[in-house]
């Protein structure tokens, strides 16, 4: 079974311009996150979707940065325009959404490395 | 996150010591993830605890959760070098919010 897909898995572009990332999650998971993650820290949660529901989305900053699950199954993040500390690995997960679990076990993708200069 | 506290930050141990890590909450623990990550790579999942005094082992490694289920630890026997990467704990603090709050990581090295 196929994991949990990103693209691209690196990105340089110079500040101010736009950039997007792409997640296909696994097949049949209803929950999609996306997570940003500083070097020498954990994920952090940017984005949480149940099927094409943002059902949180708190930790967005939404001045800049967008998502979309049109189908409730590949997403995307973008950001527009990108900032020097936008800087980062960004990180799509994905998990059932139907154990009874509080919080589902999550699959994680490879990531994108973002390098703005 | 201050709220979920990982030690050490970073360990270096021989092929074949054992190694323990620790993920300490300042609050009660309603479920707790340890995940592995090699560098450039997402995360992969090891075990996740949710009840008081659990223990769960795969291979060599083993993750408690104490009674209190405010730390759990994550304990590895003879280690190896494919050990070598960084171990997050993440975190069901138990809020509204359901989402996972992860600690900063700590990174292992293992010299042959």
């Amino acid at each position: 079974e196929a994991g949990v897909v990103q693209s691209p898995r690196y990105k340089i572009i110079e500040k101010k311009q736009p950039v997007a990332f792409w997640c296909n999650p696994i097949s049949g998971h209803n929950t999609l996150y996306w997570y940003l993650q500083n070097l020498g820290q954990g994920p952090e949660l940017l984005i949480r979707y149940e099927n094409e529901e943002a059902v949180d989305d708190s930790q967005l900053p939404k001045d800049r940065f967008s998502a979309e699950r049109l189908k409730g199954v590949d997403s995307t993040l973008k950001i527009q325009p990108a900032e020097l500390g936008d800087s980062a690995v960004y990180l799509c997960a994905s998990s059932q959404g139907t154990s009874f679990l509080r919080v589902d076990e999550q699959f994680f993708g490879p990531g994108t490395r973002l390098t703005v200069l | 996150s201050q709220e979920l506290e990982q030690s050490p930050q970073s360990l270096i141990v021989q092929e074949g010591k054992n190694l323990t890590i620790n993920c300490t909450s300042s609050k009660t623990l309603y479920g707790l993830y340890w995940y592995k990550q090699k560098y450039g790579e997402g995360l992969i999942f090891l075990m996740m605890l949710q009840k008081g005094g659990e223990e769960k082992s795969h291979e060599k490694i083993t993750a408690k959760l104490d009674e209190k289920k405010q730390q759990s630890s994550l304990h590895i026997t003879a280690s190896q070098p494919s050990h070598a990467g960084i171990y997050l704990c993440g975190a069901d603090m138990g809020d509204s919010s359901y989402k996972l709050i992860f600690g900063s990581g700590t990174r292992l090295l293992v010299r042959p």
